[in-house]
Order: C-alpha cells, then sequence, then structure tokens
C-alpha cells in the first residue's frame, strides 16, 4: 500500500465549477497534512495546510481532513483555468529524527473554459 | 536573498563527469530536503536532514551523495550518473515540526 494516493486523473471540471481533490494516507501517525499546486516544469508551492479533523477554508479553498478514515480532500471554488496544474497531497509525521514529509503521486485538474 | 535558493538551474552533465548540486534556505528553518521528480512520475524523497544529520535516506544509489555543512545549506554530489537519472532535482525545507516545506525553484538535470 502507498504511504500517501491519489487518483493521477486528469480531472475535468468547467470553469466556475467546485472541483474536489481526494488523497488517502496509510499512517495513522500521520500529523500534519498539507496540499501543494504545481504547474508544469516548475517547483510546487503550497496552497494550504491542515493539522486538525474538519474544515480550513482559505478564499476560494478549502481542505477537509478526517483522520478517522485517513482521508484528506481540497476543495476548489469557482474555479479558473489558472487552476489548471497537478496538486500534490503531502502528509508530514515528525520521526525520532525529525522529519518525513511523503507526497502522493498528484492529481492533474483542467479546468475547462 | 529570501526563501530557498538552488544553483544551477539546469545542468547538462556526461556519465563520467563530477558535480554539485547547491542548495541554500534563508528561512531559519532546521530541516532539508532533496526530492527527485522524474517525468511523469511522482515525488521521490531521497534524503532528509534534520539538525544536520541524515536521517532519511530511501535507498538512493551511491552515486548520489549529499551533504548538509550547516542548516543553512544542502549540497547534492553527483558522480557517474546515468541517463535515467535525468530529472528535476528539488530542494525544500522546512521546521522540525508539523509545519510546511517550502521548495526551492528546481535544478533541471540531464546526463548525456
Amino acid at each position: 500500500q502507498k504511504e500517501v494516493e491519489q487518483n493521477s486523473g486528469p480531472l475535468s471540471v468547467p470553469e466556475g465549477a467546485i472541483a474536489s481533490l481526494n488523497c488517502t494516507y496509510s499512517d495513522r501517525g500521520s500529523q500534519s497534512f498539507f496540499w501543494y499546486r504545481q504547474y508544469s516544469g516548475k517547483s510546487p508551492e503550497l496552497i494550504m495546510f491542515i493539522y486538525s479533523n474538519g474544515d480550513k477554508e482559505d478564499g476560494r479553498f478549502t481542505a477537509q481532513l478526517n483522520k478517522a478514515s485517513q482521508y484528506v480532500s481540497l476543495l476548489i471554488r469557482d474555479s479558473q483555468p489558472s487552476d489548471s496544474a497537478t496538486y500534490l497531497c503531502a502528509v508530514k509525521k515528525l520521526t525520532g529524527g525529525g522529519n518525513k514529509l511523503t507526497f502522493g503521486t498528484g492529481t492533474q485538474l483542467k479546468v475547462e473554459l | 536573498e529570501t526563501g530557498v535558493t538552488q544553483t544551477p538551474r539546469h545542468l547538462v552533465m556526461g556519465m563520467t563527469n563530477k558535480k554539485s548540486l547547491k542548495c541554500e534556505q534563508h528561512l531559519g528553518h532546521n530541516a532539508m530536503y532533496w526530492y527527485k521528480q522524474s517525468a511523469k512520475k511522482p515525488l521521490e524523497l531521497m534524503f532528509v536532514y534534520s539538525l544536520e544529520e541524515r536521517v532519511e535516506n530511501n535507498s538512493v544509489p551511491s552515486r548520489f551523495s549529499p551533504e548538509c555543512p550547516n542548516s543553512s545549506h544542502l549540497f547534492l554530489h553527483l558522480h557517474t550518473l546515468q541517463p535515467e537519472d535525468s530529472a528535476l532535482y528539488l530542494c525544500a525545507s522546512s521546521d522540525r515540526g508539523i509545519t510546511e516545506a517550502f521548495f526551492g525553484q528546481g535544478t533541471r538535470l540531464t546526463v548525456v
């Protein structure tokens, strides 16, 4: 089982719609969860992070965490063509030596005009 | 300068060359990471340094040799690479806690 799993997509949504991206993780000891956006040929940039169960909203983005079910999701409201990118879910666990930040394979999102 | 800076941005090297990638962070973080991203593949964690000690080494071939002289600098020394090592190499840094990691712009490496 992969540590962090995402559907690779592509996920296609029309402009103005809600895009829903999902991620599951295997390690119950994971403590923090991140969504990164990566445009082709560029480095990942942080969109949101969440530590506690429930929802966290930031502008058009909402992250949802359910530790009991071991999943984290990202909702993008009013999707724009500029949101077209690969979205990476990352999970962080503090180990005895420090940190371990593990990424999923990413979901490619396409927002169509 | 601010953030995480990687140099060079692009590198072409022969299989017999020796080169080094450099990463510098100006965020006061104490954990640094090397990731490899091959075309159409996920980010692969290569090495983690926490407080200048290597704490993670994900079965990376010995032709990749990391070095972390202090909490602000991280190097990846390369020697006798193979064409399949061509990829985007990303450096990241974070605090040791549960906070987020920030990435540099990456080095696009091509091995010929």
